[in-house]
């Protein structure tokens, strides 16, 4: 089956920077994509989401660009604070679907 | 606080035994679903169920069961338990499809 990937398996940034995390997916039928967010010990925490029918969704500090040319996904987070250090995935699904497909994750450290 | 609650949060059980992972939600999500979450692999869906009464394979849906006898409730089930289910479970909910999954906070489960 098609699955989700990531470009990058570790990011660090300084805080105050601001951070993109890339998602590359595979599947051209996928309409719908989530951002997810997971702290140790949690679950996956959601951000943001964004519909095939958009190419940016803001959100608090966090924005969703979607290049569907491309199949390609990225968030990128404002200002990043040290409570920003996670894991972050994507999972992506077709719209009808209850089954999400993940990403591995990529881990986010934020550096004071 | 609304939300999902997972119990136990961790347990360590001998291989062969039988286990339940209980799920509960109050936010009147229709569709709950089981994930597992091991390293290097992501989050599986192990099975899922789309309305109250109804129930679906997953991607790994060997060696579990699940009912949904209503709302609120979504039991996961290890007949016999295998070391290869060592592993963090991760219940969650959406709306409906094509919405937001929101998960618990997992439970950690080690087969010896």
């Amino acid at each position: 089956g098609e699955s989700v990937g990531l470009h990058l398996p570790t990011l660090s940034v300084q805080e105050g920077d601001n951070s993109i995390i890339n998602c590359a997916y595979s599947n051209s039928a996928s309409d719908y994509f989530i951002w997810y967010k997971q702290e140790s010990g949690k679950g996956p925490q959601f951000i943001i989401d964004i519909r095939s029918n958009m190419d940016k969704r803001q959100g608090q500090r966090v924005t969703v660009l979607l290049n569907k040319t491309v199949k390609h996904l990225s968030l990128q987070i404002a200002a990043t604070q040290p409570g920003d250090s996670a894991v972050y995935f994507c999972a992506e699904t077709k719209g009808s679907n209850y089954k999400l497909t993940f990403g591995k994750g990529t881990l986010l450290t934020v550096n004071p | 606080i609304a939300g999902i609650t997972q119990a136990p949060t961790s347990q360590i059980l001998a291989a062969g035994r039988r286990m339940t992972l209980r799920c509960t939600q109050d936010m009147r999500h229709n569709a709950m679903y089981w994930y597992r979450q091991d390293l290097g692999l992501g989050l599986r869906l192990i099975h899922y169920s789309n309305t109250a009464g109804t129930t679906g394979k997953g991607e790994v849906p060997d060696g579990y069961s699940v009912s949904r006898a209503n709302t609120d409730d979504f039991p996961l089930t290890l007949a016999s338990a295998v070391p290869s289910q060592t592993s963090v479970y991760f219940c969650a909910s959406s709306e409906s499809e094509g919405q937001p999954q929101h998960f618990g906070d997992g439970t950690r489960l080690s087969i010896l």
